[in-house]
């Protein structure tokens, strides 16, 4: 079965620099990998979608990249602001079931 | 657009009760509906996908006649936490998919926290 692998619980940057958070995936190449924010008691939010066809997706501050051949999608924030600490989760997508990474926590100090 | 509720947010309950936990799509139409679940610091894991008007498909490993799970309409899918143990106790977190929709599409509820003491 797919196994997410989010390579680091915790990521501690400072104000202003980019983050840039390690998402891989183990078996088949997943048709979309999603990218979410999780706030404390709070659901997933949805952020960037990337299909196995394309190799980087981007919005606002926001970056998602996608290597096949590396099995690897990295999520990168710029200009981090301390309002975007929270734990990002990546998903492997594929017939409509999503498998859900461990989820990295994003620490941005001022 | 596309507001998932849940309901209750929490709720604390004795051991051998039953839960029911609403999952409603507000402002679109949801064919499809899934149920996770999330243990402190671990990954949302899924449970079931609900389909509207007919039965819920179970992740091995889950129990479907102790997760019980009805999609009656396109805007609404209840979980109902059958005799629940403190084992129980977890976040549980609906999604929907949107009808017509980019199918991998899904759109998360806010979780609903389940004390089982």
């Amino acid at each position: 079965s797919q196994k997410i692998e989010q390579n680091s619980e915790a990521l501690n940057i400072q104000e202003g620099k980019t983050a840039t958070l390690t998402c891989n995936y183990t078996n088949y190449s997943p048709a979309y990998l999603q990218w979410y924010r999780q706030d404390p008691g709070r659901g997933p939010v949805f952020l960037l979608l990337i299909r196995e066809n394309e190799k980087e997706k981007r919005k606002e501050r926001l970056k998602v990249t996608f290597d096949t051949t590396l099995k690897q999608s990295l999520f990168h924030i710029t200009a981090s602001q301390p309002a975007d600490s929270a734990t990002y989760l990546c998903a492997s997508t594929l017939a409509g079931k999503s498998t859900f990474g461990d989820g990295t926590t994003l620490t941005v100090k001022p | 657009g596309a507001v998932v509720s849940q309901h209750p947010s929490w709720v604390i309950c004795k051991s051998g009760t039953s839960v029911k936990i609403e999952c409603r799509s507000l402002d679109f139409q949801a064919t499809t509906m899934f149920w996770y679940r999330q243990f402190p610091k671990q990954s949302l894991m899924l449970m079931a996908t609900s389909n509207e008007g007919s039965k819920a498909t179970y992740e091995q490993g889950v129990e479907k006649d102790k997760f019980l799970i009805n999609h009656a309409s396109l805007t609404l899918s209840t979980l109902t936490v059958t005799s629940a143990h403190p084992e129980d106790s977890s976040f549980y977190i609906c999604s929907a998919a949107r009808t017509g929709g980019f199918h991998n599409e899904q759109f998360f509820g806010p979780g609903t926290r389940l004390t089982v003491l």
